[in-house]
């Protein structure tokens, strides 16, 4: 079974310090997996996807994730936050396969202190 | 510049009303996704279209509807079968495979009167 697990709701850091925003998968066949950040009253926005090219994956804004399939991890890094990273971010999985097999994370909230 | 524009930015809904969401794109895509988003919860699929005259329901369909006729265009109407209609509404789009990454809207907020 497919599945995808953000697992902070909520992540509080200062300018100028490194961001960690966690996502867990599972899934049953290779998989796709995306980050997308979302502003408020806004869509989303894709950040970055990892395909089963190169595992660690760069994306905009300074941010980049990492696939760990042995800990099936995706998590999304940026070195030093800005207070324009305030928003909240998705960790997205799909699965190649026929017909439509795309999860969406609940979303972990991102908040960035002056 | 390409993208996707969805249509009103609000709406507001009288009991037993149904409404109907806009949503159009000029990125030549195939695939068009229809999802609902409430406070503090992921995004959840609604409906989804692959190919023009053709549309899937997704997770939670009940009360809405869709219709596909023209390529940039995936119209949804919340009927008054959906009982609880506020949220917030996202539409988007992606070339055809699961895979491929997905473009949005900036998303209709629906409100009850």
């Amino acid at each position: 079974a497919q599945s995808v697990t953000q697992l902070d709701s909520h992540v509080s850091v200062s300018e100028g310090t490194p961001v960690l925003l966690r996502c867990n998968y599972s899934s049953s066949y290779s998989p796709s997996l995306f980050w997308y950040v979302q502003h408020p009253n806004k869509g989303l926005q894709l950040l970055l996807k990892y395909t089963s090219a190169a595992t660690l994956v760069k994306g905009i804004n300074g941010f980049e994730a990492e696939f760990k399939k042995s800990e099936t991890s995706f998590h999304l890094t940026k070195p030093s936050a800005h207070m324009s990273d305030a928003a909240e971010y998705f960790c997205v999985v799909s699965e190649r396969t026929g017909g439509f097999k795309t999860i969406f994370g609940a979303g972990t909230r991102l908040f960035v202190k002056a | 510049d390409g993208g996707i524009t969805q249509s009103p930015k609000y709406l507001f809904r009288k009991e037993g009303q149904n409404v109907t969401l806009s949503c159009e794109q000029n990125l030549n895509h195939d695939a068009m996704y229809w999802y609902r988003q409430d406070p503090g919860q992921g995004l959840r699929l609604i409906y989804y279209s692959q190919i023009v005259n053709d549309f899937q329901k997704g997770d939670i369909a009940e009360g809405y509807s869709v219709s596909r006729e023209k390529k940039e265009s995936f119209p949804l109407t919340v009927t008054s079968a959906q009982k609880n209609p506020t949220a917030f509404y996202l539409c988007a789009s992606s070339s055809r495979g699961s895979y491929q990454p997905q473009h949005f809207g900036d998303g209709t907020r629906l409100s009850i009167l």
